[in-house]
């Protein structure tokens, strides 16, 4: 089964307008950090957010925050006042804490994030 | 370095022959990963180091795939007699942290692409 879903392999946003991107999980440990990644066409992953199982509050950074909902197991990503330095490939992961490796994370497929103007 | 230097960018090889592949990791960071990512999909984890030695080699594809680490810096990344399957990129990422738990940031180099023919 996939531990991590992301169900739109691609989005269009305006610039300047919040967009979603959706991402659910599957885990049966109670101790676990949800991640998002942006990776541009460089390649290079870049961190942009992180939630823990525990923590009450979304997590947010910036423009990015993360919309938690540990009941239905989602954990979307956010992204207000879009801009074209946006546009890239998003990544959700996961990391649970019984894995026995620290930050072994599980990825999504992705979401292709295309900015418009 | 800044950031994890991965080498070579770009690797195309003949189905049949070995490849290595080279992560230099930030300076001083202990916890070192291996990825892969095929075409449209989300990273699949390979190995893991903390200093020099592999606690998790859960990931590696086959007897085919084998990883070292020297002086708790670099790692190579070694495919022998490489398939076209093995066509990928593989990212190398490092961190500082020595356990588990928290927001314990991945850095991630842009990785290195390569196509077996």
């Amino acid at each position: 089964a996939q531990k991590i879903t992301q169900t739109q392999p691609g989005m269009f946003v305006q610039e300047k307008e919040a967009v979603t991107l959706d991402c659910t999980y599957d885990t049966s440990d109670p101790s676990y950090g949800l991640f998002w990644y942006k990776q541009p066409s460089s390649g290079e992953m870049i961190f942009l957010i992180y939630q823990g199982s525990y923590d009450q509050q979304n997590a947010t950074e910036g423009r990015y925050s993360l919309n938690f909902q540990k009941a239905r197991k989602s954990a979307n990503l956010v992204i207000s006042a879009s801009q074209l330095g946006d546009s890239a490939m998003y990544f959700c992961a996961m990391r649970e804490e019984n894995t026995g490796t620290a930050s072994k994370l599980t990825f999504g497929t992705g979401t292709r994030l295309q900015v418009t103007l | 370095g800044a950031g994890v230097s991965q080498s070579p960018s770009n690797k195309v090889t003949e189905k049949g022959k070995d490849v290595e592949l080279r992560c230099d990791p930030i300076s001083g960071h202990t916890a070192l990963y291996w990825y892969r990512q095929s075409l449209g999909q989300g990273l699949e984890f390979l190995i893991y180091f903390q200093g020099n030695s592999a606690p998790d080699k859960s990931g590696l594809p086959s007897d085919r795939f084998s990883a070292e680490r020297t002086g708790g810096s670099v790692s190579t990344l070694t495919i022998q007699r490489t398939q076209q399957e093995d066509s990928a990129v593989y990212l190398c990422a490092s961190s500082s942290s020595l356990t588990s738990g928290g927001a314990e940031e991945l850095f991630f180099g842009e990785g290195s692409r390569l196509t077996v023919l």
